[in-house]
């Protein structure tokens, strides 16, 4: 079974402060993916990397950043964290990247 | 502008009636449809698939149609359970992303 697991289940942050979300998926797949999912709007891509050090902008990258070190890893970086990134964060990998994709169970992020 | 969309936020179904969940977009070019059902406090899971040659998957009591000339999408959940109770989202692929539709919560009750 794939494994997609995400560093934190809650966190709460203020404002300015650098937030980094981490995302490790088990099952050796080359594509993982950032979603932020809000009321309303369902799922969004912020990000996208299909190989380890490679990235792509999704449809809304604005104040965010990642970075894929190792093929396992990626992670979503706020680099100064406002109230309007308050959401539910999604990481997701995929074998092929017209595959199903994995979820993890998400990070709730709350800035005050 | 939101190409893939979810009209009913909610909806309840007795047990063991159909459930049809629907999903609309507006670009013809997408090529493949998924459906992903996400129960609270986990990730979305995949459920079924549907490539655009086709216009009806069928896997157990999942059945989702396609109807291209109207770009409308349906999951058809036959006999719905209460384990079902939980929010359906569609994904629509365009080259090598998937746009997610805004999510149906499916209520069934026993």
């Amino acid at each position: 079974d794939v494994k997609v697991t995400q560093s934190s289940r809650y966190l709460v942050k203020r404002t300015g402060e650098k937030v980094f979300l981490e995302c490790v998926q088990d099952m050796d797949h080359e594509n993982m993916f950032w979603y932020r999912q809000d009321p309303g709007l369902g799922l969004r891509l912020i990000y996208f990397s299909y190989d380890v050090k490679m990235k792509e902008k999704g449809d809304i990258p604005e104040g965010y950043s990642v970075s894929r070190e190792k093929k396992e890893r990626f992670s979503l970086i706020l680099e100064s964290a406002s109230t309007n990134q308050t959401s539910m964060y999604l990481c997701a990998s995929s074998l092929d990247r017209r595959d199903e994709q994995f979820f993890g169970p998400g990070t709730r992020l709350t800035v005050l | 502008d939101q190409q893939v969309k979810q009209n009913s936020p909610s909806l309840s179904v007795q047990e063991g009636r159909i459930s049809i969940l629907n999903c609309d977009y507006t670009n013809s070019m997408f090529d493949y449809f998924l459906w992903y059902k996400k129960y609270p406090a986990e990730g979305p899971t995949f459920l079924i698939s549907i490539s655009s040659i086709k216009d009806k998957n069928e896997d157990g009591r999942f059945t989702v149609f396609l109807n291209k000339s109207a770009k409308h999408l349906s999951l058809h959940i036959v006999p719905s359970q209460p384990g079902d109770s939980a929010v359906y989202f569609c994904a629509a692929l365009l080259g090598n992303q998937f746009y997610f539709g805004t999510g149906t919560s499916l209520t069934v009750i026993p």
